[in-house]
């Protein structure tokens, strides 16, 4: 089993849908992030979360929310999606001073 | 958010011959320097985390080295193989930034057999 596993793997769904992306983690790690990558850009920070009572926005979180369910789970919702969140999103965890561990990714299409 | 540049954004390469791409970081507050490795429908692998001027790390064919004064970071693969096409990604972590990576947008590297 993967150490990071996210559901679905891919997704289409319509404008104006809410989604949820779920992430759980069996690396015991208490830092766990969401990502989104767009072609010809770097990974950019949607939220992050140190552990469960602490949840913190980053670069692009508008039009997203999450939930830090326990310590091994970390959801991410479109709360509603528009076609350009349309994009590859990956989540990872990590403890400090250490790389990054990410799921195997989500592709989600909104049309 | 101060940017993290990686040169080239593509590159071919024979296989056997040996290659190196730059990730260029803002010097200022430097804490941290992350390599990754991502293969085509896989997602990113960890290849070093790297802390220290003048540090180099090595895994394999591949080694990194670090000039955190300059702000610079130069990957090495030595006997490049078809199996080490992908996409290596660096990602500078400051001081001051709550902890968050700001990402390059990477080098793809293709390997020719």
């Amino acid at each position: 089993d993967a150490d990071v596993t996210q559901t679905p793997r891919n997704r289409i769904t319509k404008t104006g849908k809410r989604i949820m992306l779920e992430c759980s983690q069996t690396k015991g790690h208490d830092r766990m992030y969401w990502y989104r990558q767009d072609p010809g850009l770097g990974l950019r920070l949607i939220y992050y979360s140190f552990d469960v009572k602490d949840i913190n926005k980053g670069e692009i979180s508008d039009g997203y929310s999450v939930s830090r369910q326990a310590q091994a789970k970390f959801s991410l919702s479109l709360e509603s999606a528009i076609p350009n969140q349309t994009a590859l999103y990956f989540c990872a965890t990590s403890v400090y001073g250490s790389g990054y561990t990410f799921g195997s990714g989500t592709r989600l299409t909104v049309v | 958010i101060l940017n993290v540049e990686q040169s080239p954004q593509s590159l071919h390469v024979q296989e056997g011959d040996s290659t190196n791409f730059t990730c260029s970081f803002p010097s200022s507050n430097f804490y941290a320097l992350h390599w990754y490795r991502w293969e085509t429908a896989k997602s990113p692998e960890a290849l070093f985390v790297m802390t220290l001027n003048g540090d180099e790390k090595k895994k394999g064919r591949i080694s990194a080295t670090l000039n955190t004064k300059e702000g610079y970071s130069y990957l090495y693969i030595k006997g490049s193989q078809p199996e080490d096409s992908a996409t290596y990604l660096c990602a500078s972590f400051p001081q001051g930034s709550n902890y968050q990576l700001i990402w390059g947008a990477g080098t793809k590297l293709i390997i020719k057999p």
